[in-house]
């Protein structure tokens, strides 16, 4: 059955090395999101891509963060350098874009345990 | 700007005992609401969502929420708690222009036998 996938499912690293997520959104869906989970911070949007465009990346710390969607299946999200602050649980859900007035599900993935050192 | 609000961010319940757990929103647009449920180590998972329509909306696992505008509240509840009913459960709202999630800080349920 369709889902959204994530790699890695966890990685640990140190201070200051670069670390790329990938996920693989749901085929068809034109809609993926980026979201961070912390503990202190709760679930966080990072950024959001329609139709591989970036529309939203006012959650991403800039001079470190950046997502793309080199093409419709593949959506990243590279920090670089990682800092142990970055230590989260990255979510990607993918979905298709509002329409109609119907509002369409996002669907999430495992996600990716990041750990910086 | 939208913002949600989960009060108590632990809740105990006895298994067979209401889950009553409480989200409440504000939002400068007809809100989408929704509840999603994390079990440990997983994604997140749609129990339920409001758009528009009926105010009571059932979901997945016996669950049911009921939207009230004039409380711009959106609780969730459960008749009756299953030990596998023990997750983080977390409310969200959306502007159907955008369709991004601004959850609340979620509530851990834990459910004793």
């Amino acid at each position: 059955d369709a889902r959204v996938t994530q790699t890695p499912r966890h990685k640990v690293t140190e201070m200051g090395q670069e670390v790329t997520m990938r996920c693989q959104p749901i085929l068809g869906h034109n809609t993926v999101f980026w979201y961070r989970q912390t503990m202190m911070q709760g679930l966080e949007l990072l950024a959001y891509f329609r139709n591989r465009a970036p529309l939203d990346d006012s959650g991403m710390p800039k001079d470190r963060f950046s997502a793309e969607m080199p093409d419709a299946t593949l959506a990243t999200l590279k920090i670089q350098p990682s800092e142990p602050r970055d230590s989260a649980v990255y979510f990607c859900a993918s979905g298709l874009a509002p329409t109609s007035g119907l509002y369409n599900e996002q669907f999430f993935g495992p996600g990716t345990r990041l750990t910086v050192l | 700007a939208q913002s949600v609000t989960q009060l108590g961010s632990h809740v105990s319940v006895s298994e067979g005992a209401l889950v009553l757990l409480r989200c409440n929103y504000s939002s400068s647009v007809p809100p989408y609401l929704f509840w999603y449920v994390q079990y440990p180590n997983q994604g997140l998972q749609l129990l339920l969502k409001y758009t528009t329509g009926a105010t009571l909306v059932k979901g997945i696992n016996g669950f049911e929420a009921e939207f009230k505008k004039s409380e711009t509240s959106f609780h969730l509840t459960k008749p009756s708690a299953h030990m596998s009913d023990a997750a983080e459960y977390f409310c969200a709202v959306s502007d159907l222009s955008w369709g991004k999630l601004q959850f609340g800080a979620g509530t851990q349920v834990v459910v004793t036998p």
